[in-house]
């Protein structure tokens, strides 16, 4: 089965600084789809960002942006001038391209100091 | 455009009971899959139903069966509960074609305690 690792259980930013989240994932294959969802602390886990395997570029949306490394099996987060609405808790995702099942890391618990 | 829901928000059960907590998908979606986050832990994958069958299962009990109804909501059902069902239950909807295949969107859970 599919491994995803978050190694930061906490991590804080100052307000309007920038932060980033690190993500590591275990696979044998090729194609497949990376997530990073937040939950706030009213636990309604929002999708943030996606990234499909098979493309070089890395996703952007808004303040929020992927460096995936697909060799290294690594997919971090930045998020760009941090808000205070932006403390939750984040999720790193794996989905298989032929499976349907998510597999999450632990999580990485973000608080933005004002 | 009403997104995932679940209900109920809240349930408290004894060990030995059963529960069922039901989901609602986002409109357009027609896949439902449940997923259990225990506290400090990251969700994990319970099953999915599609088309009114169970589509494909993680690593849980026959304890936790699944119903998925035309309409495309869903129940999930706990037998015989233990004091480790004790968890948020969430529930998340996709769609079956395109990019829709690869996207799920959660409810607000459903937080079940077992005494």
């Amino acid at each position: 089965a599919q491994t995803v690792t978050q190694s930061q259980p906490e991590m804080s930013v100052q307000e309007a600084e920038t932060v980033t989240l690190s993500c590591t994932y275990d696979t044998s294959e090729s194609d497949y789809y990376l997530f990073w969802y937040k939950q706030p602390p009213s636990r309604q886990m929002i999708l943030v960002i996606r990234q499909e395997a098979y493309k070089q570029q890395n996703a952007t949306e808004n303040r929020f942006s992927v460096n995936f490394q697909k060799a290294a099996k690594s997919f971090s987060l930045k998020i760009s001038d941090s808000q205070l609405g932006d403390a939750a808790m984040y999720f790193c995702a794996y989905r298989s391209n032929t499976g349907n099942q998510f597999y999450f890391g632990t999580g990485t618990s973000l608080t933005v100091i004002p | 455009d009403a997104g995932v829901t679940q209900s109920p928000t809240h349930l408290i059960k004894t060990r030995g009971q059963q529960v069922t907590l039901r989901c609602s998908p986002k409109s357009g979606h027609d896949t439902v899959s449940w997923y259990q986050q225990a506290l400090g832990q990251g969700p994990q994958f319970i099953f999915q139903y599609y088309e009114e069958e169970e589509r494909q299962r993680g690593n849980f009990p026959d304890r936790f069966s699944g119903h998925q109804f035309p309409n495309y909501s869903s129940e999930l059902n706990v037998n015989a509960l233990w004091l480790g069902d004790s968890a948020l239950y969430l529930c998340a909807s996709g769609g079956n074609t395109g990019l829709a295949l690869s996207e799920q969107y959660f409810g607000p859970g459903t937080r079940l305690t077992v005494t």
